[in-house]
């Protein structure tokens, strides 16, 4: 049973830039084609999807984000990564690492979530 | 992007009541189309793929169904560990969207 764990700094400025990791342990990032994907759920605006990255390094971002976006994995750690830059309050949520399965295109393993504050 | 409404936006409903929630696409996703139960302060679980595939483990009295532009989820008969957020989910093009949510709560 995979399971995935985002860490991060909590809080941050306006203007900052956001840095989380996601490790990935119980199975291998590098097999099983899975889409690795980074979403966020805002305290009003609820649920958004923010992008994947696959383990040979393609991604695709959502054009909302990606101006300030990068997501990036490391196989040898088993973990991926996600950059956001430029913050502003908006940013503020909940941020959540998921595997996508790629035979259902569904989010089959999540991490527990990370809040991210963006505060001055 | 594809935007997904769903509705209602909340339902209370009691223990053994069968509940439907609906999603609509503003365009034609064929089956594309995941639902998601969210509890509070937890990451949401994936309970149906391809809008009408129960997932493994997920009880039989949740079901969907739906093509196109409109999908449901019903519960046949409620119980006290359903009452949570529903969400659903289009995958047929990027960027993905969910619905806003429908959240269920216990009358």
């Amino acid at each position: 049973q995979v399971q995935l764990q985002e860490s991060g700094p909590g809080l941050l400025k306006p203007s900052q830039t956001l840095s989380l990791t996601c490790a990935v342990s119980g199975g291998s990032i590098s097999s099983g084609n899975y889409f690795w994907t980074w979403i966020r759920q805002h305290p009003v605006k609820g649920l958004e999807w923010i992008g994947y990255i696959y383990s040979s390094g393609h991604t695709y971002y959502n054009p909302s984000l990606k101006s300030r976006l990068i997501i990036s994995v490391n196989t040898s750690s088993n973990q991926f990564s996600l950059s956001l830059s430029s913050l502003t309050a908006a940013d503020t949520a909940v941020y959540y690492c998921a595997r996508e399965e790629p035979s259902t295109r569904t989010f089959d393993s999540w991490g527990q979530g990370t809040l991210i504050t963006v505060s001055s | 992007d594809i935007q997904m409404t769903q509705s209602p936006s909340s339902l209370s409903a009691s223990v053994g009541d069968r509940v439907t929630i609906t999603c609509r696409a503003s365009q034609g996703i064929r089956n594309d189309l995941g639902w998601y139960q969210q509890k509070s302060g937890k990451a949401p679980k994936r309970l149906i793929s391809a809008a009408s595939s129960l997932q493994t483990g997920v009880p039989s009295r949740f079901s969907g169904s739906g093509s196109g532009t409109e999908f449901t989820l019903t519960i046949s008969s409620l119980q006290p560990e359903d009452f949570a957020t529903y969400y659903c989910l289009q995958h047929n093009s990027y960027p993905y969207t969910f619905g806003q949510g429908t959240k269920l709560e216990i009358k």
